[in-house]
This record gives structure tokens, sequence and C-alpha cells, in this order.
């Protein structure tokens, strides 16, 4: 059954504290892609990665960081620098770069 | 940059017709989607046009591109209580690696 899973589905954390979210696929795909969505605001840009060991920044990457050691494998880590964390957030998977991007099932993470 | 432009809302009763309008920026895209996201959930993609066509239907959708005028839009016939929902339209990029969202209409369809 192939996809893209993320987890937990639901996240709390106490303010100060670090906190990652998970992302798998088994798409063979190349890219990933994570994004983060508030009401009104759409789709915001946090980090993208091409090939494995390699990302960017996007859109809103301050207080996130990323890692790509794996090719299905893609975390994100919302820190305590990021002021205002509560918020969707959706990894994405492609072929390759700019190629149709599909969807994870999301992350709801509140701030406490 | 320039925005990926759509509507935030729209309401319509059951049964009658949707149409979600998308304005894009690029005249070189090579298709364009549109993505459906249900309440609490991921994007799923729900259909994609190529820059050759002018039309494309699949069952109750209907995708409409005008080139000349970046202007794309959705058609939902005989649209239904499940259909309510979040849509995306989005293009490749011009720059960089990610498809461009617009910021996504939210359809409510009222029984």
């Amino acid at each position: 059954d192939g996809g893209i899973t993320q987890s937990p589905k639901y996240l709390f954390r106490k303010e100060g504290q670090n906190v990652t979210l998970s992302c798998e696929q088994n798409l063979n795909h190349d890219a990933m892609y994570w994004y983060r969505q508030d009401p009104g605001q759409g789709l915001r840009l946090i980090y993208y990665s091409q090939i494995v060991n390699d990302f960017q920044k996007g859109d809103i990457a301050e207080g996130y960081s990323v890692s790509r050691e794996k090719k299905e494998s893609f975390p994100l880590t919302v820190t305590s620098a990021q002021k205002n964390p509560t918020a969707f957030y959706l990894c994405a998977s492609s072929m390759s770069g700019a190629d149709t991007q599909y969807f994870g099932p999301g992350t709801r993470l509140t701030v406490l | 940059g320039e925005d990926v432009e759509q509507s935030l809302f729209l309401s319509v009763r059951e049964g009658d017709s949707s149409v979600i309008n998308c304005t894009y920026t690029d005249s070189s895209s090579t298709y364009l989607y549109w993505y459906k996201q249900e309440p609490g959930a991921g994007l799923q993609l729900l259909t994609y046009i190529f820059s050759n066509m002018d039309m494309k239907q699949d069952q109750r959708l209907t995708v409409l591109l005008n080139k000349k005028d970046k202007h794309l839009s959705l058609r939902i016939a005989d649209t239904q209580t499940g259909d309510s929902a979040i849509y995306f339209c989005a293009e490749p990029p011009n720059s960089g690696y990610a498809l461009n969202f617009g910021k996504g209409t939210s359809l409510l369809v009222t029984p």
C-alpha cells in the first residue's frame, strides 16, 4: 500500500520544547516538502529536499529544522525558536522537483 | 512574486453546479492542478490539465483552461454535501522547486 504517512496525527507541546514530526514515503520519490497551514492562509513552504542529504529553506524556515538521511524519510523539528508553532503541518513528496505532489494526512500541532 | 489567485469562499445548494475559479501566473506552465482538502485531512490530487488542452472532463468534474487570460476553472456538476471541502489550484514553479498554490476556495454545500 503505497503512500505518505505522517505521525502523530495530533501532537501537544509545552512552550519551550522541541518536537519532531515524522514523514515517511514509500513512493520512491526523490523530492519531499514540508508545509504549514493556518486558517485562511493557504499552504506555506517551510523546507524542501530534492534529493537525499540535501535540503533548502522555503518561505518560512525560521524556527524549524529538517534532515534527509534516507530517501523515504524527511522529519521536521519544530524548535523553541518558532514563536507561533500551533498549526496544521503537511508533508508532500514528488518524483522530482516541480512534479505532481502527493500529500500525507497531516499533523496538528498544538502548543499549550 | 506573483500569487495564484482564488476566491476564498463559495456556497451552493445541493444538486446545483459549483464553479471555482483560479488565476495563475505563468503562461508557460505545462500543466495545472486542482487539489481537494477535506476537513482535518491532507490534500488529495483531484485532477490536472495539460496546457495544450482547453477542457478536461472526468465524471462530474470539468476543468476549463483559458491560456490567454491565465484562467483556470473547476466545475462540479450535481454538487453533493460530500463535495464540501477546500479546493486548491496549483501550477509548477517558474522558479524554485515546489508547486505554487493558491490560498484555496472553501466550498460549502447546503441541503
